[in-house]
Formats: structure tokens, C-alpha cells, sequence
């Protein structure tokens, strides 16, 4: 059974920086994409990050360009989001989410998510 | 980039009567070579993670009732809830992978 889990999410002062983790079991990790896709309280699903399961391909949305950077771990089946610059506007729920099919993005398994809140 | 709309914002409906959800994309997200539409549709309910309906516009994912089905394709997708139970109380997100940055609709609250 694939199992996500995410970790790594708390209260950060804007301008600061966390790092979320998502530890991933049940599945061939290296076959397949991930993504994290976050939602603001109250509000519906953003997509912001994927990278392929080879870990050489990256995607981003344009408001974390920069700021975010995604990457992945084969050894320690982990996803991580390294998150800099952080704003009030990041504060949300983060997903990580696993691709249905290899060389595919669409996500199928999600994690129960991880909050970040970016407050002063 | 896709701009997925979504309409109605939210509806009510009584047990046991069908309810339908639209979809649009601001470009078609209709793969010409395998003739798939990389559309997806979720189910969230509050305090839960997103949860796979359909996807292809139209298959239904593991253990999703048949109550649930979906169709269109291009730019414009509609998702049916025949007969809603107890259960189907949730938002409906349709998203597009299609291509980077994938995108979601705003949802649709669906209630009782």
C-alpha cells in the first residue's frame, strides 16, 4: 500500500526558510513523479512543484520560481520542498503526491498534508 | 498557462438526486496522439488530502463508484453525481495535467 507522509511544516517568520519532507513507501519510488500542491486555509489546491522519478527534471509555478526548490532522495525515499524567501501568501497545507503512471504527472496518492504558516 | 473555471460555485442537492459539475479549460488539454484529455477530477472533504475520482476526463479511479462519471473533452468537461449519498459531501476539483503549470479549478462545494 503506497504510503506518503509529510513533515517539516511550522510557524516562520517571513523571509525565513523551512525545509518539508514527504517519506514515501509501497511503491518503486524512482519510477515514478512527485509533486507538492498546497492549499491556504479556506481556499482550493495549488499546484507548486514536480519532479520527475529520475530526480533530472524539475517544474515549478512561476509564484515559487527561485524561491523554491524541489528535489528528491532514491536512498532514502524522501521528496523534499526547500522553501526560502518564505511570504505571508506560502503560509498553507502542503501536499505530497505521487504520479498514477511512470512519466506521467497525474497524482493519484496523497500525503494527510503539513502546515506552514509564514507569520511575524 | 491552462486557466481551469469551474461552475456552479457550490450546490445543494437532496439525497438521492443527480448533480452535475462543469469544467472548462482556457486551452484544450486533448492529447491529438492518443486522443486522451488529461483532465482529472478530485474529491476533498474537510480535513482530508484530495482524493482521485476520474481521470482521461472520464475513468473512474479504483474503488470510485459508478455513481460518478464524467465526459467531455477539449475544453469543456462536466462531472455527474448520479443519485448523491450521504458521503458525496465534499469540493469537486477538476485539474489539468496536461501541461506545466498544472492548475486546478476553484472547486465546487457540494452539499446536502
Amino acid at each position: 500500500e503506497v504510503h506518503l507522509a509529510e513533515s517539516g511544516g511550522g510557524l516562520v517568520q517571513p523571509g525565513g526558510s523551512l525545509r518539508l519532507s514527504c517519506a514515501a513507501s509501497g511503491f518503486t519510488f524512482s519510477d515514478f513523479a512527485m509533486t507538492w500542491v498546497r492549499q491556504a486555509p479556506g481556499k482550493g489546491l495549488e499546484w507548486v512543484a514536480s519532479i520527475n522519478g529520475a530526480g533530472t527534471t524539475t517544474y515549478y509555478t512561476d509564484l515559487v520560481k527561485g524561491r523554491f526548490v524541489i528535489s528528491r532522495d532514491t536512498s532514502r525515499r524522501a521528496v523534499y520542498l526547500e522553501m526560502d524567501g518564505l511570504r505571508v501568501d506560502d503560509s498553507a497545507v502542503y501536499f505530497c503526491a505521487k504520479a498514477m503512471f511512470p512519466r506521467n504527472y497525474l497524482f493519484v496518492s496523497w500525503g494527510q498534508g503539513t502546515l506552514v504558516a509564514v507569520s511575524s | 498557462d491552462i486557466v481551469m473555471t469551474q461552475s456552479p460555485d457550490s450546490l445543494a442537492v437532496s439525497l438521492g438526486e443527480g448533480a452535475t459539475i462543469n469544467c472548462k479549460s482556457s486551452q484544450s488539454v486533448l492529447h491529438t496522439t492518443t486522443g486522451k484529455n488529461s483532465l482529472a477530477w478530485y474529491q476533498q472533504k474537510p480535513g482530508q488530502p484530495p482524493k482521485l475520482l476520474l481521470y482521461w476526463a472520464s475513468t473512474r479511479a479504483s474503488e470510485v463508484p459508478d455513481r460518478f462519471s464524467g465526459s467531455g473533452s477539449a475544453t469543456e468537461f462536466t462531472l455527474t453525481i448520479r443519485s448523491l449519498q450521504a458521503e458525496d459531501v465534499a469540493t469537486y476539483y477538476c485539474h489539468q495535467f496536461h501541461r506545466t503549470p498544472f492548475s486546478f479549478g476553484p472547486g465546487t462545494k457540494v452539499e446536502i
